[in-house]
């Protein structure tokens, strides 16, 4: 099973509708999880850090299950400028060092006019 | 907010050179920089943490000698990529974290290497 795992698309999304990402984690010991967005040929911005009770900030909602280690983001209103891929990030514990990020390899969504 | 600077974005340089990349943090103290690589339509991955003032520590299947790294500074990190080939063209990022974690992972805006 990969680190994270996430369908790669491409969404293919009309403007205003609604649209949700999923996304797997392997390891049970990560404690921090993240939705970044990456546009092409850019860095990845940090969209939202997902809580355990599931958080919300503007369109976007993220739940997060501990059990079945699967994370899901939600967008609302979708906007043209919501098109880009979607990062599902989680924490690689260290054993005491600073953690590093595992990043999936993303989610491409196309917002059409 | 917290920013790293990433230089250069862009490199091209022959097969067989060595390229640096430097990582800068701009306003806050880098105590630890991740640097990552991502090839076209593939996910980033880590290839080494380093820590300020300590040895970098590779990820399994990055070579040591052939990515080097050096974080002698809380405000500097630098890749260096020896004896360059076609195959490590790909898009290099830092990623720096404070130890408070007050501003989360930083990212640089990377650097496209393409060895010819």
């Amino acid at each position: 099973r990969k680190e994270v795992e996430q369908d790669p698309g491409p969404f293919n999304v009309p403007e205003g509708a609604t649209v949700a990402f999923n996304c797997t984690y392997s390891n049970s010991a990560s404690q921090s999880f993240f939705w970044y967005r990456q546009d092409c040929r850019k860095e990845p911005k940090l969209l939202m850090s997902v809580y355990s009770s599931g958080n919300e900030d503007g369109r976007f909602t993220a739940q997060l299950n501990r059990a079945s280690q699967y994370i899901s983001l939600l967008i609302r209103d979708s906007k043209l400028s919501d098109s880009a891929t979607y990062l599902c990030v989680v924490n690689r514990p260290s054993g005491g060092g600073a953690d590093g990020l595992t990043f999936g390899k993303g989610t491409h969504l196309i917002i059409q006019p | 907010g917290a920013v790293v600077s990433q230089h250069p974005s862009r490199v091209i340089c022959k097969s067989g050179t060595s390229v640096k990349i430097e990582c800068r943090s701009l306003d806050f103290q880098a105590t630890t920089m991740f640097w990552y690589r991502q090839f076209p339509k593939q996910s980033l991955m880590l290839m080494a943490t380093s820590n300020e003032g300590s040895k970098a520590t590779y990820e399994q299947g990055v070579e040591k000698d052939k990515f080097l790294i050096n974080h002698a500074s809380l405000t500097l990190s630098t890749l260096t990529v020896t004896s360059a080939h076609p195959e490590d063209s790909s898009f290099y990022i830092c990623s720096a974290r404070e130890r408070q974690l007050v501003y989360g992972y930083t990212f640089g805006s990377g650097t496209r290497l393409t060895v010819v």
